[in-house]
């Protein structure tokens, strides 16, 4: 089946740092979306993704959906306390909602004072 | 706009019990996607329902089933449960082949 490889698995920052995170996956997907999800919620939608070379913007995260259809990263600009969860990429294959979203397992982001 | 919503948001069951989780999708959406979140394994998808038909599942027994109601409401059920069910799980709703999928809080389930 298909897997994405999601890294790094944490980040330990100070407030302020710009963030990196990325995805890559061993099969093509259709479509990238990056998900926060804080501790006892559910998966927010940040960013979607729907073309090869796509740069997406929402306030400070930027996301860009690789040329090679298997890759795809997430920046956070200026970071702030409220930015502290875990981000998950997800990404859709060919078969469109057949196979739900394949998930990565996750960037957990810890802002240091 | 109500989002997504789960309930109940805790259930504790013992091994070999049922649970019954449940899930109320956005307004407007026909499709409602299960999926377990184990700890320290992301999120696995475990069912997909759309108009009131089971459409696809993910890699999991048959004891975990469910249905989707003519309100596009769904349920999840695990029969059987054992002590390695214990995780979030999480229902999400689209509209049906849109790929942007909006979660509930979900329905934490703790078997012991």
């Amino acid at each position: 089946g298909q897997q994405l490889n999601q890294s790094p698995q944490s980040m330990f920052i100070q407030e302020g740092e710009d963030v990196s995170m990325n995805c890559t996956s061993s099969s093509i997907f259709n479509t990238w979306l990056w998900y926060k999800q804080d501790p006892g919620e559910g998966p927010v939608l940040l960013i979607a993704l729907y073309k090869a070379g796509e740069l997406t913007s929402n306030g400070r995260l930027t996301a860009q959906f690789g040329i090679t259809r298997k890759d795809s990263f997430l920046n956070i600009s200026a970071s702030i306390p409220s930015d502290v969860g875990i981000y998950f990429c997800a990404g859709q294959g060919s078969g469109g909602g057949a196979d739900g979203l394949t998930f990565g397992k996750g960037t957990h982001l810890i802002i240091q004072p | 706009e109500a989002g997504v919503t789960q309930s109940p948001t805790h259930l504790i069951k013992t091994r070999g019990q049922q649970a019954t989780l449940r899930c109320s999708p956005i307004s407007g959406h026909t499709s409602v996607y299960w999926y377990q979140q184990a700890l320290g394994l992301g999120l696995q998808f475990l069912l997909w329902y759309d108009e009131g038909e089971e459409r696809n599942r993910g890699n999991f027994p048959p004891r975990f089933s469910g249905r989707q109601f003519p309100n596009y409401s769904s349920e999840l059920n695990v029969n059987a449960l054992e002590l390695e069910d214990s995780a979030l799980y999480l229902c999400a709703s689209t509209l049906l082949w849109d790929t942007e999928a909006f979660f509930g809080q979900g329905t934490r389930l703790t078997v012991v």
